[in-house]
């Protein structure tokens, strides 16, 4: 079985600060990681992903996250907020054993202050 | 077509209805997943389709829940006499063929769905 742990339902930066958004997952395969996000009202998009190679993965928009095996994390980082990073982040992984579809987190909410 | 197209955008309906939720997958996807999102909460997986067959319904809720595909393409995801705690988005999304790894998973906006 698979899961995914986003620590932080809500998190709030100041514009320019550093966002980090933290994800732990549990996978009896090597799993493949993802972050999608969420903009208000609208479908979720994939920021990036993590399949097999480099652990560190740069997607969209200057996030980028690193696996990291030891510590069964992917988490999301991007050096300095914009407003329009506000969004809710959702944390991925898959494929589980006998299952295709990915098995998501419960999302972390961004809010970026002026 | 150019995106994962769903509707209705917004439904509401009386408690002991029964609703049908339409998915149109990105042209030549062979996949296709269905998933829930409660308000406040993460995705969860209800049902995925590998051509117009489903290897994984596991995470249908009840018989109340039921999803078919025809022609490789239109999916419709159905819910008999929905009750309150069926009031959720419900998201559908596709990619090329089975598995992750190397396909990307495009979802659609989602059907709003309120059962007063």
């Amino acid at each position: 079985a698979q899961s995914v742990t986003q620590l932080g339902s809500h998190v709030s930066v100041s514009e320019g600060a550093l966002v980090l958004l933290r994800c732990n997952y549990s996978s009896s395969v090597p799993p493949y990681l993802f972050w999608y996000v969420q903009y208000p009202n609208q479908g979720l998009q994939l920021l990036l992903k993590y399949t097999t190679g480099a652990t560190l993965v740069k997607g969209i928009n200057g996030f980028e996250a690193e696996f990291k095996k030891s510590e069964t994390s992917f988490h999301l980082t991007k050096p300095s907020a914009h407003m329009s990073d506000a969004a809710e982040y959702f944390c991925a992984v898959g494929p589980g054993t006998g299952r295709r579809a990915l098995t998501f987190g419960s999302g972390t909410r961004l809010q970026v202050q002026p | 077509g150019a995106g994962v197209s769903q509707s209705p955008s917004n439904k509401v309906t009386e408690k002991g209805k029964d609703v049908e939720l339409r998915c149109d997958p990105i042209s030549g996807h062979t996949a296709l997943y269905w998933y829930r999102q409660r308000l406040g909460q993460g995705l969860e997986f209800l049902i995925y389709f590998q051509g117009n067959s489903a290897p994984d319904k596991s995470g249908l809720p009840s018989d109340r829940f039921s999803a078919e595909r025809t022609g490789e393409s239109v999916s419709t995801l159905t819910i008999q006499r929905t009750q309150q705690e069926d009031s959720a988005v419900y998201l559908c999304a596709s990619s090329l063929e089975t598995g992750p790894a190397g396909n990307t998973i495009y979802f659609g906006e989602g059907s709003w769905l309120t059962v007063v």
